[in-house]
């Protein structure tokens, strides 16, 4: 499967404050999804993007499917302790049903 | 609304031994995938089952072998076990509707080998 470039590769904020990643693949995606994983537990879906340049919200999360449709981004507004965790980005291409998953950003944040 | 579930959580064998690990999907899918997760790496795609038939199949050896019941549950099997075959095996659901389909994930089996 293809890697995707995920970063950055970890995070130390303070609470209230507002976290940004991205992700980016060198080729063309048709899906792009967000995932959040506890330690020990499987990735739960953060938020889904279908079509490019689509920009989707969940709460205080927001992610936008690149225009290029080889990148995306996923914000967090005024973090909380519960937002800490390692979070995915994953993409499906043209060629298949497999998704391709970035390394992770894994995030930590301080009360 | 019953989520994706997996059996056993944890498992430890021996190098050599097989092993066999199941999947229900999330009530309404009729797909399953399954994905091997090292420790901090993120999941990669073993194989997908749709129609009770190997749909797509990802870089890893016949050793990993799988099946899909009517009943759209999965099991995930491997056999000669490697040391490094030790790491969080997942399972995924979704609905088959084309290319980009959203898959959930279950909690996932932590396998040992030793």
């Amino acid at each position: 499967g293809q890697q995707l470039n995920q970063s950055p590769q970890s995070m130390f904020i303070q609470e209230g404050e507002d976290v940004s990643m991205n992700c980016t693949s060198s080729s063309i995606f048709n899906t792009w999804l967000w995932y959040k994983q506890d330690p020990g537990e499987g990735p739960v879906l953060l938020i889904a993007l279908y079509k490019a340049g689509e920009l989707t919200s969940n709460g205080r999360l927001t992610a936008q499917f690149g225009i290029t449709r080889k990148d995306s981004f996923l914000n967090i507004s005024a973090s909380i302790p519960s937002d800490v965790g390692i979070y995915f980005c994953a993409g499906t291409s043209s060629s298949g049903y497999a998704l391709n998953f970035g390394k992770g950003t894994s995030l930590l944040v301080t009360p | 609304d019953a989520g994706v579930t997996q059996s056993p959580t944890h498992l430890i064998k021996t190098r050599g031994q097989q092993v066999t690990l199941r999947c229900s999907p999330k009530s309404g899918h009729d797909t399953v995938s399954w994905y091997q997760q090292a420790l901090g790496q993120g999941p990669q795609f073993i194989f997908q089952y749709y129609e009770e038939e190997e749909r797509q199949r990802g870089n890893f050896p016949d050793r990993f072998s799988g099946h899909q019941f009517p009943n759209y549950s999965s099991e995930l099997n491997v056999n000669a076990l490697l040391l490094g075959d030790s790491a969080l095996y997942l399972c995924a659901s979704s609905l088959a509707t084309g290319t980009g389909e959203t898959q959930y994930f279950g909690p996932g089996t932590r396998l040992l080998v030793l």
